[in-house]
């Protein structure tokens, strides 16, 4: 079974700075996808960013950015010119692409503040 | 709508009751998952549809829980005899495709307490 870990429970930005959210993954699996999600107050998870294991390529979003180290079963989440709209927690997420199931593996989460 | 709904937003039961979580997914996606969310914890799988039908079962705690889709759209997450350990936030999530590119949407959850 796959495991995910968020060593981190909380971190805490300056409005403006960069911060970067740690994920570790288990997995025998070659092919995989990985996700970052938002679950602000409202409870309703929105996905941030995703990364297909089998590109070597950092996926980006906008302000957003992983670093995806395969070798290392790595995925972090660096969030530049932080928002007070980043607040939330993060959660780093995992999925088979085989037949195994479409499930995510979703890890303990971090809860992300920004100081203004 | 053009998003996962679930009704209700809260739920509040006592022990022992029977409790029904609705969750209606975005139109045409035919994948649909439910989750539940303990307090600090991430989501936790716990049933997924593909159409109608549950491809995958395996994450339901007992058989005090039971899911059904019935048309392919509209899921009911349905627990009998309810105890306070499932008290937690139920999410939902639909998909279009199983594939490469597969994103599950999330509704914003039913907090369900049970005294």
């Amino acid at each position: 079974a796959q495991t995910v870990t968020q060593s981190q429970p909380e971190m805490s930005v300056q409005e403006a700075e960069t911060v970067t959210l740690s994920c570790t993954y288990d997995t025998s699996e070659s092919d995989y996808y990985l996700f970052w999600y938002k679950q602000p107050p409202s409870r309703q998870m929105i996905l941030v960013i995703r990364q297909e294991a089998y590109k070597q390529q950092n996926a980006t979003e906008n302000r957003f950015s992983v670093n995806f180290q395969k070798a290392a079963k790595s995925f972090s989440l660096k969030i530049s010119d932080s928002q007070l709209g980043d607040a939330a927690m993060y959660f780093c997420a995992y999925r088979s692409a085989g037949n195994a199931g479409n499930m995510l593996t979703f890890g303990g989460g971090t809860r992300l503040m920004v100081k203004p | 709508g053009a998003g996962v709904s679930q009704t209700p937003s809260n739920k509040v039961t006592e022990k022992g009751k029977y409790v029904e979580l609705r969750c209606d997914p975005i139109s045409g996606h035919t994948a649909l998952y439910w989750y539940r969310q303990s307090l600090g914890q991430g989501p936790e799988f716990l049933i997924y549809f593909q159409g109608t039908g549950a491809a995958d079962d395996s994450g339901l705690p007992n058989d005090r829980f039971f899911a059904v889709r019935p048309e392919g759209s509209v899921s009911t997450l349905k627990i009998q005899r309810t105890e306070r350990g499932d008290s937690a936030v139920y999410l939902c999530a639909s998909s279009l495709i199983r594939g490469v590119m597969e994103t599950q949407y999330f509704g914003p959850g039913t907090r369900l307490l049970v005294l």
